[in-house]
C-alpha cells in the first residue's frame, strides 16, 4: 500500500505570501494518479488539481501543482483570505489521502 | 446542478446498523464508480469504499470489511452503504464522491452526512 506522507503539518504564512506544500509517497507514484483536495471547516472537500499538474474546472491560476515519481508539490502563489484552509493530497490508484496540511493565517 | 446529497447519518449505539442513501443528479449517474469517504472528528480524509459502474465489482477499507456493503440503484440514481456492527471507531461524517476516470480524481462530492456510534 502506498503512503501519502504531507509536510509541513501546519503552515503559517500572510496573505499575499506564497504557500509551498509537499506531499511524499513511501513508492513511486504515476503522475496522472496524482490529486489535491482543498477543504474549509465544514465544507466538502473540492478537487483543485489534478494528473499532478491540472488544475480542475474553476481553479484559479494562483494555484499550481507539480512532481513527478514519489515527491510532489503544491503552490499557492499569492494567498488570498479564502486559501486559507487544508489541503490533501490523494493517490487515485488506491483512492488514499494524505494526513493533511492546514494553511492558516499568521 | 451537478450534485450529491447524502442523508441517513445519525447516532446509533455500539453494535449497531446504519444505511447511508447518496442522491444523485445533473449527471448520467449509472457512468460513473462511486465512493464513500469518511472523516472522523478533527482528522483527515479516510477512503473507505467504492463501486464501479453497474454495481458488479465492489472494494472496501481493511477497516470496514466484513461490515459495511457498498450497493448502488441506477434506476433511483441512488448510492448506498450499508454499516452493520458498528464501532465508536465509525463516528465520522461519511461523504460520497464521484470518480471521475478521465482525470483520475473525486470531481464531485456530497455534503456529508455525521454518523455518531456512542451508548
Amino acid at each position: 500500500e502506498i503512503v501519502l506522507t504531507q509536510s509541513p503539518g501546519t503552515l503559517s504564512l500572510s496573505p499575499g505570501e506564497r504557500a509551498t506544500l509537499s506531499c511524499r509517497a513511501s513508492q513511486s507514484v504515476s503522475s496522472s494518479y496524482l490529486a489535491w483536495y482543498q477543504q474549509k471547516p465544514g465544507q466538502a472537500p473540492r478537487l483543485l488539481i489534478y494528473g499532478a499538474s491540472s488544475r480542475a474546472t474553476g481553479i484559479p491560476d494562483r494555484f499550481s501543482g507539480s512532481g513527478s515519481g514519489t515527491d510532489f508539490t503544491l503552490t499557492i502563489s499569492r494567498l488570498e483570505p479564502e486559501d486559507f484552509a487544508v489541503y490533501y493530497c490523494q493517490q487515485y490508484g488506491s483512492w488514499t489521502f494524505g494526513q493533511g496540511t492546514k494553511v492558516e493565517i499568521k | 446542478e451537478v450534485q450529491l446529497v447524502e442523508s441517513g447519518g445519525g447516532l446509533v449505539q455500539p453494535g449497531g446498523s446504519l444505511r447511508l442513501s447518496c442522491a444523485a443528479s445533473g449527471f448520467t449517474f449509472s457512468s460513473y464508480w462511486m465512493h464513500w469517504v469518511r472523516q472522523a472528528p478533527g482528522k483527515g480524509l479516510v477512503w473507505v469504499s467504492r463501486i464501479n459502474s453497474d454495481g458488479s465489482s465492489t472494494s472496501y477499507a481493511d477497516s470496514v470489511k466484513g461490515r459495511f456493503t457498498i450497493s448502488r440503484d441506477n434506476a433511483k440514481n441512488t448510492l448506498y452503504l450499508q454499516m452493520n456492527s458498528l464501532r465508536a471507531e465509525d463516528t465520522a461524517v461519511y461523504y460520497c464522491a464521484r470518480d471521475a476516470d478521465y482525470i483520475d480524481a473525486f470531481d464531485i462530492w456530497g455534503q456529508g452526512t455525521m454518523v455518531t456510534v456512542s451508548s
